[in-house]
């Protein structure tokens, strides 16, 4: 367990709201990550933190945004949800850049 | 994106048997290789970080191997059980510059069957 939550854990919503994804880390760690997990896909990142106030684009990063005003929390929005963004969350945290990951419970997202 | 494969996708073993499966990744640019083991309604949990070509590594009945030259790395279950079930995933981790990349690929799904 490397104190990390995530909120809310399941949330269906619909096509066009706004939602907010919170990963919660209780072990001061620099990096943390947001990636999905579907089907066939393995894990894909999102965003990533390398300090407070400081995040960068992963792979699939269109119709997401994110920010960290506190080491502890890196949250992900999705600004207008689309049915492509249906998928299981995951935040991660790291001890060094892209090393080891831990990862949170897993947030799984339905937007109908 | 970096082009990391996984295979099978999915096995059945008998309870008792051993398997072993593989991760393929690109051979340039290597920094590392992790696997991770990932129960149902779980989160993924590492297994193991691998650095160095011809590296094994070992845990209870989990080994796995390295080739970085030839871009692949083996995971072996000796003896499967019961709780050997789970997806196992590989990352590759590259340095290209001051750049780092993990790319997990899609994992290989292992139910042991008693």
């Amino acid at each position: 367990d490397a104190g990390i939550t995530q909120s809310p854990r399941h949330k269906v919503t619909e096509t066009g709201t706004p939602v907010t994804l919170r990963c919660h880390q209780t072990e001061n760690h620099r990096y943390m990550y947001w990636y999905r997990q579907d089907p066939g896909h393995g894990l894909r990142l999102i965003h990533y933190s390398y300090g407070v106030k400081d995040t960068d684009k992963g792979e699939v990063s269109d119709g997401y945004s994110v920010s960290r005003s506190k080491t502890e929390d890196f949250l992900l929005t999705l600004e207008s949800a689309t049915s492509s963004q249906t998928s299981v969350y995951f935040c991660a945290i790291t001890r060094a850049n892209l090393g080891e990951q831990y990862f949170g419970p897993g947030t799984r997202l339905t937007v109908t | 994106i970096l082009n990391v494969e996984q295979s099978p996708q999915s096995l059945h073993v008998q309870e008792g048997d051993s398997t072993n499966f593989t991760c393929s990744f690109p051979s340039s640019n290597f920094y590392a290789l992790h696997w991770y083991r990932w129960e149902t309604a779980k989160s993924p949990e590492a297994l193991f970080v691998m650095t160095l070509n011809g590296d094994e590594k070992k845990k209870g009945r989990i080994s796995a191997t390295l080739n970085t030259k030839e871009g692949y790395s083996y995971l072996y279950i000796k003896g499967s059980q019961p709780e050997d079930s789970a997806t196992y995933l590989c990352a590759f981790k590259s340095l290209r510059g001051n750049d780092y990349k993990l790319s997990f690929g899609a994992g290989t799904t292992v139910t042991v069957r008693a």
